[in-house]
């Protein structure tokens, strides 16, 4: 248990529908991630939030739409989804002043997404 | 060609062997981590390492900057150590994060 939640664990959604991913942090830190990872390539870094501000968005299509309402919760509202979409979507955290690997980072047991 | 290159790809050995996972890189860095990716998709940060080495239990990172390059070391291996290993290395030139394709271990009782 590292202390980042994420939900759901699962998701199977047709590319017209409109789902959210849920992430939570209970470790008090600064700064949340949202990470790809699809099958046979490398983890993607997609989005990072510094104090609810995003401070990084690593050329993230628009179908892909990141909310962070305080330090503790990250969301990644999905639309439109393609296919290719399907992936481990991993939440990731850190106490962190600027985004990225200088500091530790908590991760979340990820959610694997199928689009149909 | 990867900035971050992992070697083996793919490692099975039996348990209680001494497993070395190589990562090079090709970038300058700030820092340089090890993840473990269990077959459910959990990741846990393993080590964060900028220079020297680095040993928690069985395991042991080092990175040599000049040479630039990083290895993961597990002594005593155990079939619960099976798992995804990536290295990650956050570059100087643009400030990107930059993953390795991952070395999948696989520990035989």
């Amino acid at each position: 248990e590292t202390g980042v939640t994420q939900t759901p664990r699962h998701l199977v959604m047709g590319m017209t529908n409109k789902k959210s991913l849920k992430c939570e942090q209970h470790l008090g830190h600064n700064a949340m991630y949202w990470y790809k990872q699809s099958a046979k390539k490398p983890l993607e870094l997609m989005f990072v939030y510094n104090f609810k501000e995003q401070t990084e968005n690593n050329s993230v299509p628009s179908r892909f739409s990141p909310e962070c309402p305080n330090s503790s919760h990250l969301f990644l509202h999905l639309h439109t989804l393609q296919p290719e979409d399907s992936a481990l979507y991993l939440c990731a955290s850190s106490q962190d002043k600027g985004g990225g690997l200088a500091y530790e980072q908590y991760f979340g047991p990820g959610t694997r997404l199928t689009v149909t | 060609k990867n900035e971050v290159e992992q070697s083996p790809q793919n490692l099975t050995a039996q348990e209680g062997e001494f497993i070395t996972i190589n990562c090079s890189y090709s970038v300058g860095i700030s820092a340089l981590h090890w993840l473990q990716q269990h077959p459910g998709g959990g990741i846990v940060s393993l080590f964060m390492l900028s220079s020297g080495k680095k040993k928690h239990g069985r395991l042991i990172a080092t990175i040599n900057i000049q040479e630039k390059h990083s290895s993961l070391h597990i002594t005593a291996s155990h079939p619960r150590d099976s798992a995804v290993y990536i290295c990650a290395v956050r570059s100087w030139r643009d400030d990107k994060i930059i993953f390795g394709k991952g070395t999948r271990l696989h520990i035989l009782p």
